[in-house]
């Protein structure tokens, strides 16, 4: 069985600065994938960033980027200079090689302030 | 623009009585997924079609079942809706198994 726990139910941060989400994860598979998808108040679901976990390199889309920590198994999130529109919950997702099931972490809501 | 459709957005039935919610994708994916999402909880896989080729999660109440007539629709039928079932429902898609999914808007169903 694989698990992900978003230790951070909540967090908030100065519009412009930086926040970092937390996300821990277990698997027995060598060869997995993990995500962050962003789900902002009553919309839907989106993409934001995704890792394959035999890319060393860190992936990078924009504002965001991730501390890939394959050996400690941790998997964060980091937003730079933050956006009103940023504000939703964020949901870390493990999915192994050969399956199609997503396993989400519980969520972890992020209030930008201006 | 190419995208996954969910309809109606908010769905509102009585307790027993049958509700279907739909779903479509002009994306052309072979892979289409029904989530089921309570109140500040994760989405939870309920099944999934491989074209159509039904997985249903060991989990999954018998209360639950879909249809996948073709490649660009399924539906998700709760043939005698509870209190409990009362969520957001999730579509998504991927072009093939394992691959990254797509997530339609969801519908809201309340159940009284």
């Amino acid at each position: 069985a694989q698990t992900v726990t978003q230790s951070q139910p909540e967090m908030s941060v100065q519009e412009a600065e930086t926040v970092t989400l937390s996300c821990t994860y277990d698997t027995s598979e060598n060869n997995y994938y993990l995500f962050w998808y962003k789900q902002p108040p009553s919309r839907q679901m989106i993409l934001v960033i995704r890792q394959e976990a035999y890319k060393q390199q860190n992936a990078t889309e924009n504002r965001f980027s991730v501390n890939f920590q394959k050996a400690a198994k941790s998997f964060s999130l980091k937003i730079s200079d933050s956006q009103l529109g940023d504000t939703a919950m964020y949901f870390c997702a493990l999915r192994n090689n050969a399956g199609n099931m997503l396993t989400f972490g519980g969520g972890t809501r992020l209030m930008v302030k201006p | 623009d190419a995208m996954v459709i969910q309809n109606p957005r908010y769905q509102v039935t009585q307790f027993g009585k049958p509700v279907t919610l739909s779903c479509s994708q002009t994306l052309n994916h072979n892979v289409m997924y029904w989530y089921q999402q309570k109140s500040s909880q994760a989405p939870k896989l309920l099944f999934h079609y491989y074209d159509k080729d039904f997985n249903n999660e060991a989990d999954t109440p018998d209360n639950f079942q879909s249809r996948r007539p073709n490649t660009s629709f399924c539906f998700l039928d709760i043939r005698s809706p509870g209190l409990g079932d009362a969520a957001m429902y999730l579509c998504a898609t991927s072009r093939e198994s394992g691959e990254t999914q797509y997530f339609g808007p969801g519908t809201r169903l309340l159940v009284l």
